[in-house]
């Protein structure tokens, strides 16, 4: 099974408006981290937002947030107030538990973002 | 600057060639990882280290594929025998030494492999 998937190979926005970035996340772990980074097409991956398993509270970060839902395992990234600067890939990645040993993150294919004008 | 460097920036070769690509962590940093990322794809692991050592080599597609960081800095990925399917974007990324699940990673601007 993936680890980690993105059903939305392109999303398209209107400017200031906001979009939801799906994410759904396979693990058996109780202990893990999700991850969203943003990818221009430049190709630097830009990190953005972090929320860990025990988080109680959805994490945030300026105009990004995170709405985890742990019981249908799902971790959506949501940007407000979407910027012409925000068109990019935008991927969601897991590190599992520390007792898995795996220290790296599993990355999902990406949903491609454009902001329209 | 102060982040991960990798040199080359762009590499085309010929089948069959054996290539080097080199990554420079940021100072301090304990970890680093390799990732490919093909064209539309995610980024796909290859190995991390810890210090000197490879901890996790599990993500190597073959064993034409192999790494190295002998002084706990720079690392230098090689690959023997090139195919055209080894043509993507080769990531390294580093990271501080963290316990548990959090810690980003912190990625370079990649070495792009073009295999003719």
């Amino acid at each position: 099974a993936q680890k980690i998937t993105q059903t939305q190979p392109g999303m398209f926005v209107q400017e200031k408006e906001a979009v939801t970035l799906d994410c759904t996340y396979d693990t058996s772990d109780q202990s893990y981290g999700l991850f969203w980074y943003k990818q221009p097409s430049s190709g630097e991956m830009i990190f953005l937002i972090y929320q860990g398993s025990y988080d109680e509270q959805n994490a945030t970060e300026g105009r990004y947030s995170l709405n985890f839902q742990k019981a249908r395992k799902s971790a959506n990234l949501v940007i407000s107030a979407s910027q012409l600067g925000d068109s990019a890939m935008y991927f969601c990645a897991m590190r599992e538990g520390p007792d898995t040993g795996r220290r790296a993150l599993t990355f999902g294919s990406g949903t491609r973002l454009q902001v329209q004008p | 600057g102060a982040g991960v460097s990798q040199t080359p920036s762009n590499k085309v070769t010929e089948k069959g060639k054996y290539v080097e690509l080199r990554c420079d962590p940021i100072s301090g940093h304990t970890a680093l990882y390799w990732y490919r990322q093909s064209l539309g794809q995610g980024p796909e692991f290859l190995i991390y280290f810890q210090g000197t050592g490879a901890a996790d080599d599990s993500g190597l597609p073959n064993d034409r594929f192999f790494a190295v960081r002998p002084e706990g800095s720079v690392s230098t990925l090689k690959i023997q025998r090139t195919e055209r399917g080894d043509s993507a974007v080769y990531l390294c990324a580093s990271s501080p030494m963290t316990y548990g699940v959090g810690g980003e990673l912190f990625f370079g601007e990649g070495s792009r492999l073009t295999v003719l």
